[in-house]
């Protein structure tokens, strides 16, 4: 157990619903990260934070998500009018804020949109 | 565009032996760092083994070493004696200084018993 916790771990929702998902980081952790990973594919960068500052959000981030990290603690993602398309594992990871430290990795949320 | 490539979809080992996982990264920084992370079925993802690239020499943990090659931009993880257990999905991935980590698209490693 590396100390990221997601919730949930199971979301099945219809497609044009909106969902959250929550990640708490290690507590001593000030970045964390989340990223987008579709089965036999490696994890795809979504966006990520300095405390509550959002640094940096990909491309592949459209306007229907939205990530927040209230008070540099726990994140949520939230997906709003699902599409199939958005039917993936949501990880989350957490790392120190120093030059080349590695991040730790949630255990995830696996999304279906049906 | 920053990226990392592992050309080896799926890989086989018998269980005792030796494989070598491949990786090539693209980057014009100076200031970056390389990992091999593990997943295992249904499993979190773990950190392998990490790399500074301003270290020449290679990093070992245990079973599994890197053969970090700076010039061709290549970095290949090797695990030796291979066990049950090592059957995972493997990313190889890189980190330019405090920013963002960026994974390949995964190698499929079996263990054959």
């Amino acid at each position: 157990d590396t100390g990221v916790s997601q919730d949930p771990r199971h979301k099945i929702t219809k497609r044009g619903q909106n969902v959250t998902f929550r990640c708490d980081p290690i507590s001593e952790h000030n970045r964390l990260y989340w990223y987008r990973q579709t089965l036999g594919q490696g994890p795809e960068f979504l966006t990520y934070f300095q405390n509550e500052a959002q640094l940096e959000k990909s491309r592949l981030l459209s306007d229907r998500f939205s990530a927040e990290r209230p008070k540099g603690s726990f994140s949520t993602l939230e997906i709003q009018r699902t599409e199939q398309g958005d039917s993936a594992m949501y990880l989350c990871a957490s790392s120190r804020g120093r030059r080349g430290t590695e991040a730790f990795f949630g255990q995830g949320t696996r999304l279906t949109v049906v | 565009a920053q990226t990392v490539t592992q050309s080896q979809p799926e890989m086989s080992v018998q269980e005792a032996e030796t494989v070598t996982l491949s990786c090539t990264y693209d980057t014009s920084e100076s200031d970056y760092y390389l990992f091999w992370y593990k997943q295992p079925p249904s499993r979190q993802m773990i950190l392998v083994i990490r790399q500074e690239a301003y270290k020449q020499q290679n990093a070992t943990e245990n079973r599994f070493s890197v053969n970090f090659q700076k010039a061709a931009k290549s970095f290949s993880l090797k695990i030796s004696d291979s066990q049950l257990g090592d059957a995972a999905m493997y990313f190889c991935a890189y980190r330019i200084g405090d920013d963002k980590i960026i994974f390949g698209k995964g190698t499929r490693l079996h263990i054959l018993p």
